[in-house]
């Protein structure tokens, strides 16, 4: 499975931006990246996921680098219930019963 | 729409009992994946279920192993636990095919004793 790495934590303040970096650099071309995050006490949500254009929905916007090999989560304005672990994951279009691989995730913490 | 369920929320077990977990999914989705979330171990896969049929399967001793009914509920059973079980078991349900995502749910928490 193509892995992935992420900062274990990052801080961010409440209403600015935060961005949540993710390399993978042994991507394959088929590879989906994935965002979930992961609220206290909570199952995994889904945030965002994109094959190789950047993509925006309401809860925020995922930049991918134009060699796939990193990619970017972005909160655009971050609220006390973003703080949450975020998960960036891999997972091959093609093959359909593929499991998500969880790394350790990215601890974010937004101070008021 | 509804989410997916999973059912009981919290259960507590003694050693060499056995535990059944059950997980309805979306409405429409036809696969089931199962999870396991330790502090120490994070978040691991243990199978796949797709139209009844196991798809995909973790590295996962034999006492963990699930089923998938017509109407695509899961169950997962564990026997002869032990206190290494304790554990959050998520379910996520997806439609099942492509590179789509899961919907989890909330969990179960099981602690063994």
């Amino acid at each position: 499975d193509a892995k992935t790495t992420q900062p274990n934590s990052m801080e961010s303040n409440e209403e600015e931006p935060v961005h949540l970096p993710c390399n993978h650099s042994t991507i394959s071309g088929t590879d989906y990246i994935h965002w979930y995050r992961q609220l206290p006490s909570q199952g995994p949500e889904y945030v965002i996921h994109g094959l190789t254009s950047n993509v925006n929905n309401r809860m925020a916007s995922l930049a991918i680098a134009e060699d796939r090999k990193s990619s970017t989560l972005i909160l655009h304005r971050a609220t006390l219930r973003d703080a949450a672990v975020y998960y960036c994951i891999l997972r091959d279009r093609d093959n359909y019963g593929q499991n998500f691989v969880f790394g350790p995730g990215t601890r974010l913490s937004v101070l008021p | 729409k509804a989410g997916v369920t999973q059912t009981p929320r919290y259960l507590i077990k003694t050693r060499g009992q056995q535990v059944t977990l059950s997980c309805s999914p979306i409405s429409g989705h036809r696969s089931v994946s199962w999870y396991q979330q330790t502090p120490g171990q994070g978040l691991q896969f243990l199978f796949e279920y797709f139209s009844e049929t196991q798809r995909n399967k973790g590295n996962f001793p034999g006492r963990f192993s699930g089923r998938q009914f017509s109407n695509s509920r899961s169950e997962m059973n564990v026997s002869t636990l032990e206190l290494g079980d304790s554990a959050l078991y998520l379910c996520a349900s997806s439609v099942g095919t492509e590179g789509d995502g899961y919907t989890f749910g909330s969990g179960t928490r099981l602690t063994v004793v």
